[in-house]
């Protein structure tokens, strides 16, 4: 299984909006609504943004939203803040009870 | 609440076996809710699902890293690990455990640890 494709840098200004691209295959991204995708801050851990596509976990708040249209999926970060800036991962079921992350997006806030 | 530990040496040696262990606490390791997984990041790099496991006792590798890999679980212990063989430079990276949606937040990771350094030097 290779890699989703991700753009590797994506930027906005103070609350405008982003939306980061997550391109696989029909047999991960395109065959399954198991798209997640997380956050990650210099040194920390991920964390859990979006999930089956479009769900937000508790506490994510809803300048976050998930899609996707064939075999990409995106990630859009509307009102951007400054603790919006961090790396962005999508990543897929790939049957079999596979997995596959994409390369990262890093989100600026100019 | 769920919580998870890595834990392990943070320095191993070229061909020899990289062997890492993550500890539950909060919850059950039973839980029909997850599967539990294994992730890494190299140094600057991004992510990479290592593999998961089922309580249960069935085991999900990363194709391309499936020959190495073993994944296991102590219940008694209420922990996983992770053993990787034949360890080169490029198996040097941060390691992460984590939960897998299992029955919510399908195949999401909901909840990570705080992951652990392991370098690959002699």
């Amino acid at each position: 299984q290779s890699a989703l494709t991700q753009p590797p840098s994506a930027s906005g200004s103070p609350g405008q909006s982003v939306t980061i691209s997550c391109t696989g295959t029909s047999s991960d991204v395109g065959g399954y609504n198991f798209v997640s995708w997380y956050q990650q801050h210099p040194g920390t851990a991920p964390k859990l943004m979006i999930y089956e596509v479009t769900k937000r976990p508790s506490g994510v708040p809803d300048r976050f939203s998930g899609s996707k249209s064939g075999n990409t999926a995106s990630l859009t970060v509307s009102g951007l803040q400054a603790e919006d800036e961090a790396d962005y991962y999508c990543s897929s079921y790939a049957g079999s009870n596979n997995l596959v992350f994409g390369g990262g997006t890093k989100v600026t806030v100019l | 609440q769920l919580q998870l530990q890595e834990s392990g040496p943070g320095l191993v040696k070229p061909s020899e076996t990289l062997s890492l262990t993550c500890t539950v606490s909060g919850g059950s390791i039973n839980s029909s809710s997850y599967y539990w997984g294994w992730i890494r990041q190299p140094p600057g790099k991004g992510l990479e699902w290592i593999g998961s496991f089922y309580y249960s006792g069935t085991t999900y590798y990363n194709p391309s890293l499936k020959s190495r890999v073993t994944i296991s679980v102590d219940t008694s212990k209420n922990h996983f690990s992770l053993k990787l063989s034949s360890v080169t430079a490029a198996d040097t990276a941060v390691y992460y455990c984590a939960t897998v949606g299992r029955t919510s937040t399908y195949y999401g990771m909901d909840v990570w640890g705080q992951g652990t350094t392991v370098t690959v030097s002699s």
